[in-house]
């Protein structure tokens, strides 16, 4: 089976860091995506890592370590506007391609 | 460039009455995907078409039939609704071509749908 483990809410101030955590369990792991998703809004893509290490984006970057089974998104200069929820999403491989959600992280930003 | 339409925007029902979500995408993508998300759930995976012409079950398929009607529609059909179908629904696509980004997901507006 598949299942993703993020935390549900995450706190933050203007300006810091944040970190998001994501852990999964699964066969046929291709890759772990993350998307973004404002109130009332629709999911839009972030990230993708296939490979072991970090990707970086502008201000966003993700790590994967494919060993542990573990990666994260890491939002930096954090801006008010990053208030959002955060999913990680896992890439199943085979004939056809399929990804699985995790139940998304609630970013607060504090001014 | 319109990406990934989907109508309605929103849609109250009575319980037992049917009816079909529409999803159109025009990036000629390959895979289309229909997930249901509730209020602490996430985006659960109801059914999705790797190309035109199959269609796979997801993770909550049960209540639910689609139809690649060809490769730019994807429709959901509700044959009986139940109140536990109240959700928001998206339709997503993704090309699959067999580079990094066929794992980038582009998702329409929703549709808010609403089981009495």
């Amino acid at each position: 089976g598949q299942s993703l483990e993020q935390p549900s809410e995450v706190t933050a101030v203007e300006g810091a860091i944040v970190q998001i955590n994501c852990t999964y369990q699964t066969s046929g792991f291709y890759g772990l995506s993350w998307y973004q998703q404002h109130d009332g809004g629709a999911p839009t893509f972030l990230s993708y890592n296939a490979l072991d290490g970090l990707e970086e984006t502008g201000r966003f970057s993700s790590f994967l370590s494919r060993s542990d089974s573990y990666g994260y998104l890491l939002l930096q200069e954090l801006q008010m506007k990053d208030s959002a929820s955060y999913f990680c999403a896992e890439v199943s491989g085979g004939r056809d391609d399929k990804i699985i959600f995790g139940k998304g992280t609630r970013l607060h930003i504090l001014p | 460039n319109a990406g990934v339409t989907q109508t309605p925007k929103f849609q109250v029902l009575k319980t037992g009455q049917s009816m079909t979500l529409q999803c159109a995408q025009d990036m000629n993508h390959n895979s289309m995907y229909w997930y249901r998300q509730d209020p602490g759930m996430g985006l659960r995976l109801i059914y999705y078409s790797a190309s035109e012409g199959t269609t796979d079950k997801g993770e909550v398929p049960n209540g639910y039939n689609v139809s690649r009607l060809n490769k730019r529609e994807f429709s959901l059909r509700l044959e009986s609704a139940a109140p536990s179908q109240t959700s928001v629904y998206f339709c997503a696509s993704s090309a699959t071509t067999g580079g990094t980004s066929d794992y980038e997901q582009f998702f329409g507006p929703g549709t808010r749908l609403t089981v009495l």
